[in-house]
């Protein structure tokens, strides 16, 4: 594909369920971030892949966030037991190289609802 | 502790005027600075950035300015067009990660919105 995609674009879940977020960087790109954007707010880091190592997971909020990278190329963010608070865009950006500055290619997001 | 902030404006401008965006940064170490725009519904898209050893870039329309005595960013759009409008993110990385490299965190600034009027 042309860019990074994220599925499902729009979630709604209760308050308890467990949700799984799934992105699909631009293929042959070492780097992946994930970020929460809450309304009205700016991206905020929640955590980087390099390849399928979780190098930096300081910007998840919670022990009920987990994400994982198993195979170096798609990631998936889980939130167990979700909360009203957990409501947000979550952002998968992806480039190519493992030091920066390089460009980070964001997808669309993906909103999720917590009710 | 180390933020990017924008003040939330709203600017809104006429079709074919300059339009000029702001944002203030606390952190000294940042070595390098990206513009976003975010269009409804879409992620950021980079529009420009600059490193901390410039003061001014340019590009197709858009041109930044880095002032770090005073620590403050700004984006100028010139000929400001409808599709211009949308929201706008400074954002900020520095070279300080393992190694002395980044590996590109970026800390965002909360975004200005932009409308442009035909």
């Amino acid at each position: 594909g042309a860019g990074v995609s994220q599925s499902p674009r729009y979630k709604v879940a209760k308050r308890g369920q467990d949700v799984a977020l799934r992105c699909d960087p631009i293929s042959g790109h070492v780097s992946l971030f994930w970020y929460q954007q809450a309304l009205g707010q700016g991206p905020e880091f929640l955590t980087y892949f390099q390849n399928e190592a979780q190098l930096d997971k300081s910007g998840l909020p919670s022990d009920r966030f987990f994400a994982e990278r198993p195979e170096g190329s798609v990631s998936t963010l889980k939130i167990q037991r979700t909360q009203q608070e957990d409501s947000a865009v979550y952002l998968c950006a992806s480039s190519l190289l493992e030091r920066g500055p390089y460009e980070q290619y964001f997808g669309p997001g993906t909103r999720l609802t917590v009710t | 502790g180390e933020s990017v902030g924008l003040h939330l404006p709203t600017l809104s401008v006429q079709e074919g005027d300059n339009s000029i965006i702001n944002c203030a940064y606390s952190n000294s170490a940042s070595d390098y600075f990206i513009w976003y725009k975010q269009e409804s519904g879409k992620g950021p898209q980079f529009i420009i950035d600059i490193r901390s050893n410039m003061d001014k870039r340019q590009g197709q329309r858009v041109t930044v300015l880095l002032n770090k005595t005073v620590k403050h960013l700004s984006l100028q759009i010139a000929a400001t067009q409808p599709g211009d409008s949308a929201v706008y993110f400074c954002a900020e990385m520095s070279d300080s990660g393992a190694g002395g490299t980044s590996y590109g965190k970026l800390t965002f600034g909360q975004g200005t919105i932009l409308t442009v009027h035909p």
